[in-house]
C-alpha cells in the first residue's frame, strides 16, 4: 500500500519568498512522485514528476522538487513565489509497475501576501 | 486543453436520481482512471479501466458503476444520489507503457438538491 503525507494544509508567503511544501510518501515498492496544482474551480495540472534518474525534478513556473529515498520525502520548492502562485498544491504517489492507480495527499493551499 | 474531456462541466440533480458522467481519454491512452474530490474526504481514487477491463476499485459505493467502452471512452453512473456524493469527479488517462503519465480533465462538478 501507499500514502502521502503533506505537513500543513494551509502556508501563506509573502511575494518574492521562498516556497516550502513538505511531502512525505510510503511505498514498499520504488514509487514515482507526482506534484500536481489546482487552481480555484480548475482541474488538476501537471507540475513535475519523479520516475527514474536525477533526482532533482524541474517542473513548470519555476517549480522542482528533489526526491530523497533516504528521507521519503519529495518536497516542492520555488525561489521566489508569485502573486499567480496561489492555488491547491497536491502531492501524490504511484508505484513503478505502470498503470497504477494514483494516491494524493490532503493537499496544501498556498496563500501569497503582497 | 489537456486532451482529457469529461461532459458535462456541471450538473445538478436531486436526491434519489442517476447520472452519467463521461471521460474520454487522451489519444492512445488505454487507462483510465476516476476520482472523486469533496471537502471532507479530498481526493479518493474509485476505480480504474485498462482497455475495457477493470483494473482496480478503490472507495467506490456499490451505488456507483463505471465501465469502458471499445472505443476506449468511460463512463461512471452514480445512482441513488445522496446531498454526500456532491464533489468534483475528475477522470485521468495514462498510456499504455513507459512513464507514467496521468493527465486529467477538467471535471464535472455534481450537485445533489
Amino acid at each position: 500500500a501507499q500514502s502521502v503525507t503533506q505537513l500543513g494544509s494551509h502556508l501563506s508567503v509573502s511575494e518574492g519568498a521562498l516556497v516550502l511544501l513538505r511531502c512525505n510518501y510510503s511505498s514498499s515498492v520504488p514509487p514515482y512522485l507526482f506534484w500536481y496544482v489546482q487552481y480555484p474551480n480548475q482541474g488538476l495540472q501537471l507540475l513535475l514528476k519523479y520516475t527514474t534518474g536525477a533526482t532533482l525534478v524541474k517542473g513548470i513556473n519555476g517549480f522542482e522538487a528533489e526526491f530523497k529515498k533516504s528521507e521519503t520525502s519529495f518536497h516542492l520548492t520555488k525561489p521566489s513565489a508569485h502573486m499567480s502562485d496561489a492555488a491547491e498544491y497536491f502531492c501524490a504517489v504511484s508505484s513503478n509497475f505502470g498503470n497504477e492507480k494514483l494516491t494524493f495527499g490532503t493537499g496544501t493551499r498556498l496563500t501569497i501576501i503582497p | 486543453d489537456s486532451g482529457v474531456t469529461q461532459t458535462p462541466k456541471h450538473l445538478i440533480t436531486a436526491t434519489g436520481q442517476r447520472v452519467t458522467l463521461r471521460c474520454s481519454p487522451r489519444s492512445g491512452d488505454l487507462s483510465v482512471y476516476w476520482y472523486q474530490q469533496s471537502l471532507d474526504q479530498g481526493l479518493q481514487f474509485l476505480i480504474h479501466y485498462y482497455n475495457g477491463e477493470e483494473r482496480a476499485k478503490g472507495n467506490i459505493l456499490e451505488r456507483f458503476s463505471a465501465q469502458q467502452f471499445p472505443d476506449l471512452h468511460s463512463e461512471l453512473n452514480l445512482s441513488s444520489l445522496e446531498l454526500g456524493d456532491s464533489a468534483l469527479y475528475f477522470c485521468a488517462s495514462s498510456p499504455p507503457q513507459g512513464a507514467p503519465g496521468y493527465t486529467f480533465g477538467s471535471g464535472t462538478r455534481l450537485t445533489v438538491v
